[in-house]
């Protein structure tokens, strides 16, 4: 079956405007998961959505970083008045419940801010 | 706080030979998982290995095994005859059973030469 899609594969955008990343786990995933990877770094965790439960939104790192998961499949990634160190690798897992173990990924989005 | 450290920015190693890859762990757990993730030019994270802390007995996927020494908090990943499909960032991550929150380490690139 499909896997983890995320759209747009990479994206450039102007300092201070607003981007919106998606994501289509697979179907039958409860599990989904938002995290960025800067240059050279290793993954950061952002966001966490099970089912109808509330999101973990522990990860995200300002107030202009907000997700939604509707219907509990796609979701969406939006940042707001985009900054220059919001540049990154936004990728997008799920998995099938909260005890699966394995996460399997997209294959990102790319975000370039100028 | 649970940390994962991969000490080893880059490697090399030559086709058809080994190379092994370290990663070291901090948690104060008993049960938990570890894992490999490959992640190659395309931006796609693969699961390579993963690693019960509650089995002794070191995972093998065909030409990758892990040496995971519990006691001192080590999980290093053995890429055996190595190819070139094998150069790629790998990461290590740690994740407790009783959460479903995956933690990272910085990553480590393989370079395999011909």
């Amino acid at each position: 079956g499909a896997g983890v899609s995320q759209s747009p594969s990479n994206k450039v955008t102007e300092k201070g405007k607003d981007v919106e990343l998606r994501c289509d786990p697979i179907s039958g995933h409860t599990a989904l998961y938002w995290y960025r990877q800067s240059l050279g770094q290793g993954l950061e965790f952002l966001i966490y959505f099970q089912g109808n439960s509330a999101p973990d939104k522990s990860g995200l790192p300002s107030d202009r970083f907000s997700a939604e998961r509707t219907g509990g499949s796609v979701s969406t990634l939006t940042i707001q008045r985009t900054q220059q160190e919001d540049s990154a690798v936004y990728l997008c897992a799920s998995s099938l419940a909260v005890t699966g173990t394995e996460q399997y990924f997209g294959p990102g989005t790319r975000l370039t801010v100028t | 706080a649970q940390t994962v450290t991969q000490s080893q920015p880059e490697m090399s190693v030559q086709e058809a030979e080994t190379v092994t890859l370290s990663c070291t762990y901090d948690t104060s757990e008993s049960d938990y998982y570890l894992f490999w993730y490959k992640q190659p030019p395309s931006r796609q994270m693969i699961l390579v290995i993963r690693q019960e802390a509650y089995k002794q007995q070191n995972a093998t996927e065909n030409r990758f095994s892990v040496n995971f020494q519990k006691a001192a908090k080590s999980f290093s990943l053995k890429i055996s005859d190595s190819q070139l499909g094998d150069a790629a960032m790998y990461f290590c991550a740690y994740r407790w059973r009783e959460t479903y929150k995956y933690i990272f380490g910085t990553g480590t690139r393989l370079k395999v030469l011909a």
